[in-house]
């Protein structure tokens, strides 16, 4: 158990249809970040909030994808209309910046399928 | 934006040191991270280095930073099967924040 929480671990959609993923990284993690990673490949950045607030979203969010973190604790991560290229893992990181705790706590990940 | 890159695959021999390497372009990367990844799982933080280290070592594990050649690599002592995973490195300019990955190196351990 990493402390962050994702859910589902798995998801398997029809094209088209919207999909809402959840985050629950422990309280001290101050920032939230979500990543994709596809086969073969490493995590690539997709967004972040600090607290509440949505600071960055990668060029690769399209406007299909949206995050919220309404509370500064727990972040769903929505796609809608999905398309068989959205087909990754998605993964969840926290983090709080202290200099004792350097690094992200990753959670296990989301596997979307889209079919 | 940067780029990090890795060697795809590495076999080590069960009790040998493996040596993962990583070469990044961003030289205004400050912190520099490994990651181990195992089936079907996240990423787990193993260890890191400041752009003002050379060297840090941590039980089995040493990382060496050459910042003129832009040059990461992770050792690992006395290889073990557990040790089999993807690794990752990855950069960021800012003590937290996003990070650039790898696409990683595949570590098999035989016996």
């Amino acid at each position: 158990d990493t402390g962050v929480s994702q859910d589902p671990r798995h998801k398997i959609t029809k094209r088209g249809q919207n999909v809402t993923f959840r985050c629950d990284p422990i309280s001290e993690h101050n920032r939230l970040y979500w990543y994709r990673q596809t086969l073969g490949q490493g995590p690539e950045f997709l967004t972040y909030f600090q607290n509440e607030a949505q600071l960055e979203k990668s060029r690769l969010l399209s406007d299909r994808f949206s995050a919220e973190r309404p509370k500064g604790s727990f972040s769903t991560l929505e796609i809608q209309r999905t398309e068989q290229g959205d087909s990754a893992m998605y993964l969840c990181a926290g983090e709080n910046g202290q200099p004792t705790n350097y690094g992200y706590t990753f959670g296990s990940g989301t596997r979307l399928t889209v079919v | 934006g940067e780029d990090v890159e890795q060697s795809l695959f590495l076999s080590v021999r069960e009790g040998d040191s493996s040596v993962i390497n990583c070469t990044y372009t961003d030289s205004s990367s400050t912190y520099l991270y490994w990651y181990k990844q195992e089936p079907g799982a996240g990423l787990q933080l193993l260890t890191y280095i400041f752009s003002n280290m050379d060297m840090k070592q941590d039980q089995r594990l040493t990382v060496l930073l050459n910042k003129k050649d832009k040059h990461l690599s992770l050792r690992i002592a006395d290889t073990q099967t557990g040790d089999s995973a993807i690794y990752f490195c990855a950069g960021g300019t800012d003590s937290w924040g996003k990070l650039q990955f790898g696409a990683g190196t595949q570590v098999v351990v035989t016996p």
